[in-house]
């Protein structure tokens, strides 16, 4: 099993909808989490970072954990086809990160 | 804030030679950059952490006599490819830690395109 799964899609949605992006982890040792955004050819760019159960909001964007189920979200609200892209989830403690394999998001007009 | 850039963008070389990728954090001190390696439509696979002034520590599986990593400041990782094959072409991207920030937060490079003929 892998630490960290992520359904790699792609996800097609149409302008404004609502896309919910999700990951599930095996290791409960894991303190902090982490969205990233990656646009074709590109280095990942941070989203959302947090280390608590509970939603952390920041525009567009909300992110969701779990611990007690070991699950993550990120939820976007109003989605633009700018917003299409790969999203990777990210996880571990101190300093080194695992990595889901990256949902491909494609928001059409 | 917390911008790392990478040089080059994207580099060709013939097999067997060698190739040296640059990682600046530019407005930050990063006291440990990290390297990845990504192979079209995968996720990103650490190849190394890299500490200021020390030794890297490589992930399992990755040779550390082939890929190279100097960290001889808090601004700058190298990461050198030695005697490339064409297997080794891939997407190379760096990463830092802000310590400054008070986070674990790591900031990624735009990545260096390797691809060896």
């Amino acid at each position: 099993q892998k630490e960290v799964e992520q359904d790699p899609g792609p996800l097609s949605v149409p302008e404004g909808a609502i896309v919910s992006l999700n990951c599930t982890y095996s290791n409960s040792a894991f303190q902090y989490f982490m969205w990233y955004r990656q646009y074709s050819r590109k280095g990942p760019e941070l989203l959302m970072y947090t280390y608590s159960s509970g939603n952390k909001e920041d525009g567009r964007f909300t992110a969701q954990v779990d611990k007690s189920s070991k699950y993550i979200s990120l939820f976007i609200r109003d989605s633009q086809p700018s917003d299409s892209a790969t999203y990777l989830c990210a996880m571990g403690n101190t300093d080194k990160l695992i990595f889901g394999t990256g949902t491909r998001l494609q928001v059409f007009p | 804030g917390a911008v790392v850039s990478q040089h080059p963008s994207r580099v060709i070389c013939k097999s067997g030679t060698s190739v040296k990728i640059e990682c600046r954090s530019l407005d930050f001190q990063a006291t440990t950059m990290f390297w990845y390696r990504q192979f079209p439509k995968q996720s990103l696979m650490l190849m190394a952490t890299s500490n200021e002034g020390s030794k890297a520590t490589y992930e399992q599986g990755v040779e550390k006599d082939k890929f190279l990593i100097n960290h001889a400041s808090l601004t700058l990782s190298t990461l050198t490819v030695t005697s490339a094959h064409p297997e080794d072409s891939s997407f190379y991207i760096c990463s830092a830690t802000d310590r400054g920030r008070g986070q674990e937060t790591q900031y990624f490079g735009p990545g260096t395109r390797l691809l060896v003929l």
